[in-house]
C-alpha cells in the first residue's frame, strides 16, 4: 500500500509559467513533509519543507502547501524556469522516526 | 568535494556475486540510510543506522546486509546478486532534517 502518492507521473510547462506538482498521502501520523529535486546522474536534493503545524512555506520561487484534511501537499514552481526540469519527489515522516517515506516522482519538463 | 560520496558510481555484475557498494560522510551526522529507487517506483529504504552500533531494516531488506564500519562510512552488500535487484542505489545522511543524499550507484545484475 503506498502510503505517499504522486498521480501524474510527469507535467510540461511553458516557461514563465507556474508549474504545479501534486502530492497525496494516507497516514495521518505523518507531520513533515518534504520536496526533493532529482537531475538525472545526480543524488535527490532537497528544495523546501513543511511542518504539518503550518499551510503554507515559501523559499523564493518555490511554495508548498499543506491540506491536512484532505492528506494533500503541493509544490507551486513560479515562475518556471528551464533549469528546473528534473524530477520532483515529494516525501512524508513522522517526527522522532527519522525515515522516509517517498512518492513516485513527477518529472517536469519547462519548454524554452 | 561532496558531502556523501559513493562507490562505486556504476557496475556491472552477473547473478551470484557479492557487491558491496560504498557510503562515506563528511557531514559529521550519526544517521545514514540507504535506499533503492526503481522506476515507478519512488526510493525505497533498505536498511538504516543511528550510529555505530544502531542497525535497522526498512521496507525492503531480504537479500541486502549492511555494516556500519565508522559514523563516516555505512556499507550496503549483496550477498548473492539476482536481476531483480538491478537498480539506482542513494546513500543518505541526517541528524534533522533534511536528508543529504549522495549522487547514487547504478548497480546491473545480468
Amino acid at each position: 500500500d503506498q502510503q505517499v502518492k504522486q498521480n501524474s507521473p510527469s507535467l510540461s510547462v511553458q516557461e514563465g509559467r507556474i508549474s504545479i506538482l501534486n502530492c497525496d498521502y494516507t497516514n495521518s501520523m505523518f507531520d513533515y513533509f518534504l520536496w526533493y529535486k532529482k537531475y538525472p546522474a545526480e543524488g535527490p536534493t532537497f528544495l523546501i519543507s513543511i511542518s504539518s503545524i503550518k499551510d503554507k512555506n515559501e523559499d523564493g520561487r518555490f511554495t508548498v502547501f499543506l491540506n491536512k484534511s484532505a492528506k494533500h501537499l503541493s509544490l507551486h514552481i513560479v515562475p518556471s524556469q528551464p533549469g528546473d526540469s528534473a524530477v520532483y519527489f515529494c516525501a512524508a515522516t513522522t517526527s522522532g522516526t527519522y525515515k522516509y517515506i517517498f512518492g513516485t516522482g513527477t518529472r517536469l519538463k519547462v519548454l524554452a | 568535494d561532496a558531502d556523501v560520496t559513493q562507490t562505486p558510481r556504476n557496475r556491472i555484475t552477473k547473478t551470484g556475486k557479492r557487491i558491496m557498494l560504498e557510503c562515506s560522510q563528511t557531514k559529521g551526522h550519526d544517521r545514514m540510510y540507504w535506499y533503492r529507487q526503481d522506476p515507478g517506483l519512488g526510493l525505497r529504504l533498505i536498511y538504516y543506522s543511528f550510529d555505530v552500533k544502531d542497525i535497522n531494516k526498512g521496507e525492503i531488506s531480504d537479500g541486502y546486509s549492511v555494516s556500519r564500519q565508522a559514523q563516516a562510512k555505512f556499507s550496503l552488500s549483496l550477498e548473492s546478486a539476482i536481476p531483480n535487484q538491478t537498480a539506482l542505489y542513494f546513500c543518505a545522511t541526517g541528524d534533522n532534517q533534511p536528508q543529504h543524499f549522495g549522487d547514487g550507484t547504478r548497480l546491473s545484475i545480468l
